[in-house]
């Protein structure tokens, strides 16, 4: 089954915009991912936040997790089209590399 | 060079029939998992590989149907048997620990049209 819901399901901006996704989980967890699929293929990692930290970065990427909430957020700075894709969250409630995935965010930037 | 490869990266297949989908790491790795992405929707776990013995199966999924084997720790298959249109998906393998640390490894996939 899902853990939870990501919003929007759907994002369109424009190049050079900011896009914000959003993740919810139900359960405790270990580690909170982001990941990014082109065209139905493979995974590419973008970002892993542990449950005791509260915001990372990586180049334009920013996420923040709230534990209390039991949320996750990923900012993507200043978009390129090359951003277009679908953007996955997945927790783990233990090391071990099993993970649950929200429902994904499918993100379009227009040049 | 890629992390995980599997292969066939797509293909279509007859009703009734059953496809191997291998997957193969270039490292040494502690788990490997299999996951089911349907048309339009988000990753749900099939089943954890384990290595020389039976794979540990996720509600909803049973050893007939996707059978799977992990002879050593590089290296797993899974089979989707007896296919009918609704098994027509992207079939994703995954990786984690060995060498490599915390970070879980994807593979491209492989896509699956059932005819």
């Amino acid at each position: 089954s899902q853990q939870g819901e990501e919003d929007p399901q759907a994002l369109s901006i424009q190049e050079g915009e900011n896009a914000t996704m959003n993740c919810s989980y139900k359960t405790s967890i270990n580690n909170l991912q982001w990941y990014r699929q082109n065209s139905g293929r493979g995974l590419v990692h973008l970002i892993l936040i542990r449950s005791n930290e509260r915001e990372k970065h990586s180049g334009r990427l920013r996420v923040t997790l709230d534990t209390s909430k039991k949320s996750s957020s990923l900012l993507i700075t200043a978009s390129r089209a090359a951003d277009t894709a679908s953007y996955f969250c997945a927790t783990d409630e233990r090391e071990g590399g099993k993970l649950i995935f929200g429902q994904g965010t499918e993100l379009s930037v227009k040049p | 060079s890629a992390v995980i490869s599997q292969k066939p990266s797509r293909d279509i297949c007859q009703r009734g029939t059953s496809l191997t989908i291998q997957c193969q790491v270039d490292s040494q790795v502690t788990m490997m998992f299999w996951y089911r992405q349907q048309p339009g929707q988000s990753l749900t776990l099939i089943a954890t590989a384990n290595q020389g013995s039976e794979a540990t199966y996720e509600s909803g999924f049973v050893i007939d149907k996707f059978p799977i084997s992990r002879p050593n720790l590089t290296f797993s298959t899974l089979t989707v048997s007896n296919m009918s249109p609704e098994d027509s998906s992207i079939y994703l393998c995954s990786a984690w620990g060995g060498i490599r640390g915390n970070t879980i490894y994807f593979g491209e996939g492989s896509w699956l049209t059932v005819v």
